[in-house]
Formats: structure tokens, C-alpha cells, sequence
């Protein structure tokens, strides 16, 4: 089974500042799709970003954006600009092109300090 | 803009009793999943559902856990017995695309 790690249990950065939380994985697939979820206190997960591992290009969501190394096999989330609302535990997920099921990290839980 | 809603926000029930959650998905959407996450831990993936069959299951979705789409609207998880070990969030997470997963606010299960 794939195993996704997020090494970085928690994080914190200044509102306004610029914060990067790490995800790697592993698989012997060449095919197959990451994300970030952010989860806030009301527990419901929303998508932050996706990325497809065909594409080179960064994928990129307003202040939110990714570092995806594909022969690293890791993928950073970058949130610039953070905000109060951007604090939360976010969650780095990898399912393969051909399954159905999303693996899912440990989490990294994000405070943001006014 | 449109959203998987799921009930009961929380459900309390006793050990060995069944248990029914409830998700409606996004209207146009195909694919259907269960996770649970229990506190504290990530997330664990139960089950995928699409063209009305089980697509994908967990070593967790043993034969106590059931899934169905009985009015091709609401998608249900049952679980016929259950344990203390049971109790988590559980997540419902539709998607029109294979590839991509919105979730539900989750149902909270405690088990006593």
C-alpha cells in the first residue's frame, strides 16, 4: 500500500507571513494524483489543491501553492500571505490513477499568530 | 454552491446495536466513499461505491459494515453490531470525476 508521511506534526507561522508544509510518499506508480485538504475545527475536509503527477507545472490556488518533485517523490504545500482563517490541520493525500482509494497523511496542524 | 451533507451530526449508541449514517451526495456526482477518522488519528479509507457496486474496500470494512444506495439518492453505511472500536468521525466524500473527493461534515459515532 502507498504510505504518505507529513514529517511536520505542527506548524506555526505570523499572519501575513509565508509557511511550507511537507509531504512525501511513496509508490512505484508513474500515474496518480496528490492533494492537500485543510480540515478546521468544524472537521469538515476541504480541498485545498490538486495536482496531477503527468503535469510538471506547479499546480497553484490563489495564495496556496505546491512544490511537487515528482523523482523526490514530495509535495510541499506553500501558503503565502497566511491568514487567521488559514489555521487548521491540513492533510496531504495520494490516490493512483487506476484506484479508488485516497491515502491519507497524518496531518500537520497549522497555527496562525495574529 | 452545492455540498455532501450527512446525518446525524452525532450518533450515541450502544455497543453491539446497529447503526445507520447518512450522506447525500452533490446531485451529479458518481462516486461515493466512506472514511472514518478516529480522534486524534488520519483519516482511514472504508470503502468506494460507484454504478451502484462496491469498487474498493479496507481490511477495515469487514462483513460488520454494509454500504447501499437504496433511493439512487441518499448513499448509507451500516454497521450491523457495533464495537467500541467503532467510535470515530466518519466521513461521506462524493465526486462527479474518479480523481476528486468532496466531503461531508462527517457523522460523529460514539460507541458506550
Amino acid at each position: 500500500a502507498q504510505t504518505v508521511t507529513q514529517s511536520q506534526p505542527e506548524m506555526s507561522v505570523q499572519e501575513a507571513e509565508t509557511v511550507t508544509l511537507s509531504c512525501t510518499y511513496d509508490t512505484s506508480e508513474s500515474d496518480y494524483y496528490l492533494f492537500w485538504y485543510k480540515q478546521p475545527p468544524s472537521r469538515q475536509m476541504i480541498l485545498v489543491i490538486r495536482q496531477e503527477a503527468y503535469k510538471q507545472q506547479n499546480a497553484t490556488e490563489n495564495r496556496f501553492s505546491v512544490n511537487f518533485q515528482k523523482a523526490a517523490k514530495s509535495f510541499s504545500l506553500k501558503i503565502s500571505d497566511s491568514q487567521l482563517g488559514d489555521a487548521a490541520m491540513y492533510f496531504c493525500a495520494y490516490r493512483s490513477a487506476t484506484g479508488n482509494q485516497f491515502y491519507f497523511g497524518t496531518g500537520t496542524s497549522l497555527t496562525v499568530i495574529p | 454552491e452545492p455540498e455532501v451533507t450527512q446525518t446525524p451530526s452525532h450518533q450515541v449508541t450502544q455497543m453491539g446495536q446497529e447503526v445507520i449514517l447518512r450522506c447525500v451526495p452533490i446531485s451529479n456526482h458518481l462516486y461515493f466513499y466512506w472514511y472514518r477518522q478516529i480522534l486524534g488519528q488520519k483519516v482511514e479509507f472504508l470503502v468506494s461505491f460507484y454504478n451502484n457496486e462496491i469498487s474498493e474496500k479496507s481490511e477495515i470494512f469487514d462483513d460488520q459494515f454494509s454500504v447501499e444506495r437504496p433511493d439512487g439518492s441518499n448513499f448509507t453505511l451500516k454497521i450491523r453490531s457495533t464495537k467500541l472500536e467503532d467510535s470515530a468521525m466518519y466521513f461521506c466524500a462524493t465526486g462527479l470525476a474518479s480523481y476528486e473527493q468532496y466531503f461531508g461534515p462527517g457523522t460523529r459515532l460514539t460507541v458506550t
